[in-house]
């Protein structure tokens, strides 16, 4: 069965400082990786994901994840960070059986 | 990318009662997703719904609590039947994106069900 791991619950970043959020998953074969925001009150947003080819990817609002099957992780990424990032972030895995499976979510503070 | 509508965009309900959440999507899709989001939770798909078929149940969500229906491509409903306290939560409806089986989905707004 497939699952994901987001280590950390909460993380408080000061505007303009670089964010890093963890993903780990668990999945039998290649997976297929996600991370999406949810701001207060709003459904989910895709930033990015990574289907195969270079492991290194880019997504929307300056942010980056980098799969890494040898540690299992998709760690999402971004130089600095804007108030407007203050949100959930989740990750998702999925497989050849078109089911997504999520994290726990990892809440981003911004102080100014 | 699919553009996804939710009606209501929320809604407070008495216990009891049950409440029919509409899905619309912009364009033709094949699969169509449901999700609960409870209180400080993350996402727990509910069901698949394709159309022309039964939709198919995850483990610990049945027909009878969650009936859903898919009349076209476009379009889905989730009903929440004799409602309790528990099942407050937001409903966020999804598409398959075409990309190839890869997985990649589109979500909806979200319906978020207070029970009484």
């Amino acid at each position: 069965a497939q699952s994901v791991t987001q280590p950390d619950i909460h993380i408080t970043v000061s505007e303009g400082a670089s964010l890093e959020l963890r993903c780990n998953y668990s999945y039998g074969a290649t997976p297929y990786l996600f991370w999406y925001v949810q701001s207060p009150g709003q459904g989910l947003q895709l930033l990015l994901k990574y289907f195969s080819g270079d492991t290194l990817v880019q997504g929307i609002k300056g942010f980056e994840a980098e799969f890494k099957r040898s540690q299992s992780s998709f760690n999402l990424r971004k130089p600095s960070v804007h108030w407007s990032d203050a949100a959930e972030y989740f990750c998702a895995v999925g497989g050849s059986d078109y089911k997504l499976s999520f994290g726990a979510g990892t809440t981003v503070t911004v102080r100014a | 990318s699919a553009v996804i509508s939710q009606k209501p965009s929320r809604d407070i309900c008495q216990r009891g009662t049950s409440l029919t959440i509409q899905c619309q999507v912009d364009s033709q899709v094949t699969m169509m997703f449901w999700y609960r989001q409870q209180p400080g939770q993350s996402l727990t798909l509910i069901a698949t719904a394709n159309q022309g078929s039964e939709a198919t149940y995850e483990s610990g969500f049945v027909i009878d609590k969650f009936p859903i229906s898919r009349p076209n491509l476009t379009f889905s409903t989730l009903t929440v039947s004799n409602m309790s306290p528990e099942d407050s939560s937001i409903y966020l409806c999804s598409v398959e994106s075409g990309a190839g089986g890869k997985n990649e989905q589109f979500f909806g707004p979200g319906t978020r069900l207070t029970v009484l």
